[in-house]
Parts: C-alpha cells; sequence; structure tokens
C-alpha cells in the first residue's frame, strides 16, 4: 500500500494564482483531514471530512475550499493564493469504525511558497 | 477555545530520560496522541490513548487534562520535533509541537 500520498511535494505560485493540492490514500479510511504547518504554530486544521460527500471547516478554513467526491481523494482548492498562504501542508487520513481511538496517517506534506 | 499547549523546545544528553509534557484545553477531548516528525517527511505516530502507555521506548503517562512521553535512552538520532493531539469528536487537535536536543 501506499498510504497517503500528495502531489506536488513543492510548488511556488504568484500572488492571485490558483492551483489544487492533491490527496489520495489507498488505505479505505473514512476520515480525511488537510493541517497546515506553520514555525512554531504546530499544526492547524483546515478542513476535514468523515466520508464521501461530507466536509467541515477546521480552524483556520478562510481562503480554501475541498471536496471530497470519493473516499480515496480530497483534494484542496486555493484560489486567490496570498502570502499568508505560505506553509507546508499535510493531509491525513483514519480508519474510524466504532470508536475514535485510531490514528491519523500522515502524507509526506506539500510545501508551498506564494510570492 | 481548544488549544494544546506543549514547550517548545527540551533538551538533553544522550542516554537520558527525556520527558516532553502536554496540556489542553479541550473540552470532551477522550485520548492523547503523540506523533514524531522529521523534517520533509510524514508525521508517524509514536504512542497513543486514554491510560497510560508504552512502546518501545516511548512511554505515555495520561491525566484528563494532560499527558507525557517519556523517552527512554534517548539518542541523537532522537532530535526531531515531537507533537501532541488530542482526540475530540471527529477531530485531531494538535498542540505546536516540541523540538527535541540531544547533546552527546
Amino acid at each position: 500500500n501506499a498510504g497517503v500520498t500528495q502531489t506536488p511535494k513543492f510548488r511556488i505560485l504568484k500572488i492571485g494564482q490558483s492551483m489544487t493540492l492533491q490527496c489520495a490514500q489507498d488505505m479505505n479510511h473514512n476520515y480525511m483531514y488537510w493541517y497546515r504547518q506553520d514555525p512554531g504554530m504546530g499544526l492547524k486544521l483546515i478542513y476535514y471530512s468523515v466520508g464521501a460527500g461530507i466536509t467541515d471547516k477546521g480552524e483556520v478554513p478562510n481562503g480554501y475550499n475541498v471536496s471530497r467526491s470519493t473516499t480515496e481523494d480530497f483534494p484542496l482548492r486555493l484560489e486567490l493564493a496570498a502570502p499568508s498562504q505560505t506553509s507546508v501542508y499535510f493531509c491525513a487520513s483514519r480508519k474510524v469504525q466504532g470508536g475514535l481511538n485510531t490514528e491519523a496517517f500522515f502524507g509526506q506534506g506539500t510545501r508551498l511558497t506564494v510570492v | 477555545k481548544d488549544q494544546v499547549f506543549q514547550p517548545s523546545t527540551v533538551a538533553s544528553s544522550e542516554g537520558a530520560v527525556v520527558e516532553i509534557f502536554c496540556n489542553h484545553s479541550v473540552s470532551n477531548a477522550y485520548n492523547f496522541f503523540w506523533y514524531l516528525h522529521f523534517p520533509g517527511c510524514a508525521p508517524r505516530l509514536l504512542v497513543k490513548g486514554s491510560k497510560p502507555s508504552q512502546q518501545g521506548r516511548y512511554n505515555m503517562t495520561y491525566e484528563r487534562f494532560s499527558s507525557s512521553l517519556l523517552i527512554l535512552q534517548v539518542r541523537e538520532a532522537d532530535a526531531a520535533v515531537y507533537y501532541c493531539a488530542c482526540g475530540v469528536a471527529d477531530k485531531l487537535i494538535f498542540g505546536t509541537g516540541t523540538r527535541l536536543q540531544v547533546f552527546p
């Protein structure tokens, strides 16, 4: 199994451009998450999904959109890139059945720079 | 506001036991998760639970609003960022991360 795969690994965007960060998992996990990591700030939750067709806002959703049309994929869309969105983005997934004691599995991250 | 707190840096000598403390203000948190993160890699789980737990050299203490990660016989290769997370409802809320420095 590949686990959680994020593409691209690196990207430089100009202010105002748009892009989609891709995330795919092959573990049949129902829950998926997007986090951003900024120095000294830890991992902040942007959006999450508990299943196909269901998405919810996290702590820092402004400037982002998500969709979950399949169980496997959870793309993150930036419509009008701003320098404040320069960050490392992590996608994660977990299998939740009955209890919530399961851990999340992470991708390797996408480093995005907006100039 | 739901928040998870960790020290920004912890330093230790090789071979010692190092403790990284975490506490939170999260209502209805049900669990702690401790992750290890090397830059450029995917964060990975070390230990989790709602009671004291151990996985190899990693021990986790548990109180309702706090947890500590203890790393036994710490090595230079353990120098990384350690994240504490709380499980609440459908989410995992992460702390700001603790950078572990290990000195020979």
